[in-house]
């Protein structure tokens, strides 16, 4: 199993919603990862859990909230989004922990659209 | 200036053309990625290089690292290879990447 299964594939939710992404990967990578992707632009790294633990926030603001319940689950909570966080989320994972990346394993990514 | 520059940013070719994209960069690193991203999908990952080269079918990967240089070749180019191409440098915990070439290949 090399895949990285992202759900659901889109999401539309209101500025007062709470929702949440979900990732899973069952290849025993101990790094995992939050892109944001906006539309012909390369994606923005937000989030970074190594070994279970959050080791990077790239500024993130706080209506995004991580989470990583085991090494194999990785979600994003969101809360009381902005339309301008409409984009693509992208979830990957690595090998190693993060201060040795290697190669990146992307899921398909989940299309939010907030109204 | 970026710390990792591609070109070209557009290119369109016919069915079997060879295709060059390349990837500049200006600090070190211990690694470069290309990465493939169909319209509207994932990304995957073509390869990740340190030094040298890296082939995979009709894929090849180049890397120079004291001119600070990479490229990414097609040959027999196909409409099935068009997509976004991404460089990716390998940093510390995390990837910088380029702004992308969209590669066209018409029939």
């Amino acid at each position: 199993d090399t895949e990285v299964t992202q759900t659901p594939k889109h999401l539309v939710m209101g500025m007062t919603n709470k929702k949440s992404l979900k990732c899973e990967q069952h290849m025993g990578h101990r790094a995992m990862y939050w892109y944001k992707q906006k539309a012909k632009k390369p994606p923005e790294l937000m989030f970074v859990y190594s070994y279970e633990k959050l080791s990077i926030n790239e500024s993130v603001p706080s209506r995004f909230s991580p989470e990583c319940p085991n090494s194999s689950l990785l979600n994003l909570h969101l809360h009381a989004l902005q339309p301008e966080d409409s984009a693509l989320y992208l979830c990957a994972s690595s090998r190693w922990g993060a201060a040795n990346t290697g190669e990146l394993f992307f899921g398909e990514g989940s299309r939010l659209t907030v109204l | 200036k970026n710390e990792v520059e591609q070109s070209p940013q557009n290119l369109t070719a016919q069915e079997g053309e060879f295709i060059t994209i390349n990837c500049s960069y200006s600090v070190g690193i211990s690694a470069l990625h290309w990465l493939q991203q169909h319209p509207g999908g994932g990304i995957v990952s073509l390869f990740m290089l340190s030094s040298g080269k890296k082939k995979h079918g009709r894929l090849i990967a180049t890397i120079n690292i004291q001119e600070k240089h990479s490229s990414l070749h097609i040959t027999a180019s196909h409409p099935r290879d068009s997509a976004v191409y991404i460089c990716a440098l390998q940093g510390a915990q995390k990837l910088v990447f380029g702004q992308g070439t969209r590669l066209t290949i018409n029939p």
